[in-house]
This record gives structure tokens, sequence and C-alpha cells, in this order.
């Protein structure tokens, strides 16, 4: 298994301000992804993030809305750039060690 | 799209069985079926997973037909904690992708 933080838990911010979030897993892992929920919704999917190489981004996503760093085995960053209250969601991170991902607490954006 | 339907919502007793349904009738051979859950906007939890054989964990029991075109994911004795949605993904093994759909919001009842 593995034991994934994220940071911020939770943040309010402006339209047109861009906001960082970072993941943290207790141990090394080739794969890592990031999601995201809007509110009610169910899950989907924006970018796989593996180290050594850039992300891949999924359908209706692109790089320079959600940059995507994977600096290291454990550890992982998303932006979310010029924001809009469209973007307001929770942003999950998850990490799949062997045959299972394990995903973060979430970080809950609010745009305004 | 996801490739598994699950009942919108179910209520259950405190203390009784909870069984969750879910249907991926287009499942292939190497496929494994994956239940998650998510309490109150929480990060997805793991459950149990399986590809052909019954499976059984300290949390849960997860049930494939012979056919693998459903299953069923028990609760032997649901408490109050155990209220939130639960997803069923399919996924060959391999691959990484998850695709989720709108899971089934499990209510236990006091």
């Amino acid at each position: 298994s593995a034991v994934i933080s994220q940071k911020p838990s939770r943040d309010i911010c402006q339209r047109g301000t861009s906001l960082t979030i970072q993941c943290q897993v207790d141990s090394q892992v080739t794969m890592m992804f990031w999601y995201r929920q809007q509110p009610g919704q169910s899950l989907t999917l924006i970018a796989t993030a593996n180290q050594g190489s850039e992300a891949t981004y999924e359908s209706g996503f692109v790089i320079d809305k959600f940059p995507i760093s994977r600096p290291n085995l454990t550890f992982s960053t998303l932006t979310v750039s010029n924001m809009s209250p469209e973007d307001s969601s929770i942003y999950l991170c998850s990490a799949e060690p062997g045959e299972t991902q394990y995903f973060g607490p979430g970080t809950r954006l609010l745009v305004l | 799209d996801a490739k598994t339907t699950q009942p919108t919502s179910m209520d259950c007793a405190e203390g009784r069985a909870a069984n969750l349904p879910c249907n991926h009738s287009t499942i292939s051979g190497n496929e494994y079926v994956y239940w998650y859950r998510q309490i109150h906007s929480q990060g997805p939890q793991y459950i149990i997973h399986g590809l052909k054989n019954n499976e059984t964990n300290e949390m849960a029991s997860l049930i494939i037909t012979e056919d693998r075109k459903s299953s069923t994911l028990i609760l032997p004795h649901a408490t109050l904690r155990d209220t939130a949605v639960y997803y069923c993904i399919v996924r060959a093994s391999g691959t990484y992708k998850y695709i989720f759909g709108t899971g089934t919001r499990l209510k236990v009842l006091a």
C-alpha cells in the first residue's frame, strides 16, 4: 500500500491567480496520477505523471492550464493556472505502488 | 465512459450485511474488478479487487459471477461509518487508467 499526503488541504483563491498543489508518497512509485472531482460529480483523470518524462494528459486537459512536475519518485505537483470559478473542485493525487491505486485526501479549491 | 453500472443509491440497516451490486457485462478476460469507497468527499479508499475468484479481506468480500459479467461487494456487518459512495471499476492488468462511474451512495441507517 501507500500513504499519500497533499498540501494544501483546502484553499480559497481569486480568479486569474494560480495554485500549486503538492503530493507526497511514503514510498517510491513510478506512476502518480492527478484527478479532479467537480461538485457532486465523480472523479475524472487529469493526467498521469511518470518520473523522468512529461506528464500525459487526458482529453480535455492541457499542460498550459494544469502543468505538472514529477521531480522524483515520491513527489509531484499540480498547478491550476489562471483560475476561474469553474476550477472550483477537489483535486486528488494517487499513486500505484503495485497493481492498486491509493489516493490522497484531496485539495478543496474554491475560486471566487 | 465507465464500463460498469451500479444502482444510484441503497439503504442498509446498521449491523446487517450490505450487498452492493455491479454490472460489468462487457468485461474482458484480463480485466480486474476493483472496489473503492469515498466517504464525505475524502479521497477514495481502496476496498478489494479480484479477477474471477471470490475474494475476502478484513473490510469486505467480493463475489464475482462465473461469467464475470457482474459482481457483488458485501460488507458483512454495516456500521454508520460505512455510509459512503461505493465505486466499482474494471481495469485491465498492465493498464493504469481508472474510469470512475457515478457509484452507489450507501446510507447505513441506525
